[in-house]
């Protein structure tokens, strides 16, 4: 069966610093895979997804950016961070573009 | 522009009171519309896919039903345990990624 980890659950960082949230998926080929934000009381945004290794869409253009070295592999990435950047991190994974998603465990980042 | 509107925001229930929650949708050619269960610091969980009008699916206290405007889903008899916001998201022809709803905040009290 399939498996989504993300890692860390919670993070706290201070401003200007940098960030890597990392995500992998098993039990599968060729996922696409996608970063999403959720801000209290707001929806779900799409930040970034990758339909393979080293294709990646930007739905929003912001402090971040997202890589994936791996076939199962999906890493987000900011140089340096800013108090908007605060907010719960999801990583998601469908086996065909913008079909069911399974979401991974989240992480909660603080920018203090 | 695809739009996906959830109601109530917050809906509070005593244990065993059925009750309903609304997705309504303006999209352009619906592929596919999806409820979503998310539990306080935990990632949505698949729940339910509908694709046409008319078709509804079922998993233990909860239904889902479609028409070409809006979903619902019904809650019967709902326990503590079913307290959680709920999300509902499209996919429209075009192949853009999915839009979601804000959730509705369901507490079950017992």
């Amino acid at each position: 069966s399939q498996t989504i980890h993300q890692w860390p659950a919670t993070l706290v960082q201070p401003v200007g610093s940098p960030l890597s949230l990392e995500c992998t998926v098993e039990g599968t080929s060729n996922p696409n895979l996608y970063w999403y934000r959720q801000a209290a009381g707001r929806g779900l945004q799409l930040l970034f997804y990758s339909v393979g290794i080293g294709q990646i869409s930007s739905e929003v253009p912001q402090n971040l950016s997202a890589s994936r070295p791996q076939d199962w592999q999906f890493i987000l990435s900011s140089k340096k961070l800013l108090l908007s950047d605060s907010g719960f991190y999801l990583c998601a994974w469908s086996v065909l573009r913008n079909e069911k998603l399974f979401f991974g465990s989240g992480t909660q980042l603080s920018v203090l | 522009e695809d739009q996906v509107t959830q109601s109530p925001e917050a809906l509070r229930l005593q244990e065993g009171e059925s009750s309903s929650l609304n997705c309504s949708y303006t999209v352009s050619g619906l592929r596919g519309l999806f409820w979503y269960r998310q539990d306080p610091g935990k990632g949505p969980e698949f729940l339910f896919t509908l694709y046409s009008a008319g078709e509804e699916k079922e998993k233990e206290r909860l239904k889902a039903t479609l028409t070409k405007k809006e979903s619902f889903l019904h809650i019967t008899a709902p326990k503590p345990e079913d307290s959680a916001t709920y999300l509902c998201a499209v996919r429209n022809s075009g192949n853009t990624p999915l839009v979601f709803g804000k959730g509705t905040r369901l507490s079950v009290i017992a």
